[in-house]
C-alpha cells in the first residue's frame, strides 16, 4: 500500500530562482494539501487541490502556485525564491468526503541560498 | 481564525515514566476535531490520537490518552510508560468539522520530547 511520495527529498536553490516540488498521493486518495514547515515551527497550510482545482488557500503570496493532474498527483511551484522560503514542504493526501484519513509524506527540504 | 498554542518547547522524561504535553486552542467553532501528531526524524507526520469535540469522553490509544477540556479549550496528551521510540516532535492540531470536506489543519508550534534511557 503506497503512501504519499514526495520528490525530491532535498533541494538547494538560489534566491530569485523558481522551484517545483512533486507529490503523489496515497492510492485511493483524491485530495492533496500542501504545508510549509519552517525550522522549529509547526506546519502552515499553503493550499489544497481537489478535482484539479485549488479549493482552499492559506496566507501565502501568489508566488506560491500549484497544480493537480488527472491522476491526483500534485505540484507546488514557488517563483522568485526568497531566503525565507527555506523550509520543509509537506504534502498530505486524503479522500474528499471519505471521513478522517490523512496521510502525510516525508517532505521536501528546500534550502534557498 | 483558529490558533493553537503549545507552551512547552522542549520536555524530557525517563524511560517507563509518564509525561504530559500541553495544548490550548482558540476558536469560535462549536464542532471541530483535535489531533496530536508525532514527527520523528524521518519527518513524516504520524497521527497519535484524535478527539471529536462533540464527544465528552477522552480519547485513548494504548499508552496515549488525552485530557480534553472543551470549556477551557485545553487538549493535553499523556504518554504512559514512555519508550525510547517516543522521542520526537509532537504537534497539537485543530480542524473544523466536518473533516475531509475541504478543511485544513491548524498546527501548534510543537513540543520536542526526549525520552531518556
Amino acid at each position: 500500500d503506497a503512501g504519499v511520495t514526495q520528490s525530491p527529498t532535498h533541494l538547494i536553490k538560489t534566491r530569485g530562482q523558481q522551484v517545483t516540488l512533486r507529490c503523489s498521493p496515497k492510492s485511493g486518495h483524491d485530495t492533496v494539501s500542501w504545508y510549509q514547515q519552517a525550522l522549529g515551527q509547526g506546519p502552515q497550510f499553503i493550499f489544497q487541490y481537489y478535482e484539479e482545482e485549488e479549493r482552499q488557500r492559506g496566507n501565502f503570496p501568489d508566488r506560491f502556485s500549484g497544480h493537480q493532474f488527472p491522476n491526483y498527483s500534485s505540484e507546488l511551484n514557488v517563483n522568485a525564491l526568497l531566503l525565507g522560503d527555506s523550509a520543509l514542504y509537506l504534502c498530505a493526501s486524503s479522500l474528499m468526503g471519505g471521513g478522517y484519513g490523512y496521510t502525510f509524506g516525508s517532505g521536501t527540504r528546500l534550502t534557498v541560498v | 481564525a483558529q490558533t493553537v498554542t503549545q507552551s512547552q518547547p522542549e520536555m524530557s522524561v525517563q524511560e517507563a515514566e509518564t509525561v504530559t504535553l500541553s495544548c490550548t486552542y482558540d476558536t469560535s467553532e462549536s464542532n471541530y476535531y483535535l489531533f496530536w501528531y508525532k514527527q520523528p526524524p524521518s519527518r513524516q507526520m504520524i497521527l497519535v490520537i484524535r478527539q471529536e469535540a462533540y464527544k465528552q469522553q477522552n480519547a485513548t490509544e494504548n499508552r496515549f490518552s488525552v485530557n480534553f477540556q472543551k470549556a477551557a479549550k485545553s487538549f493535553s496528551l499523556k504518554i504512559s510508560d514512555s519508550q525510547l521510540g517516543d522521542t520526537a516532535m509532537y504537534f497539537c492540531a485543530f480542524m473544523k468539522a466536518p473533516v475531509n470536506y475541504g478543511q485544513n489543519f491548524v498546527f501548534g508550534p510543537g513540543t520536542r520530547l526526549s525520552v531518556l534511557p
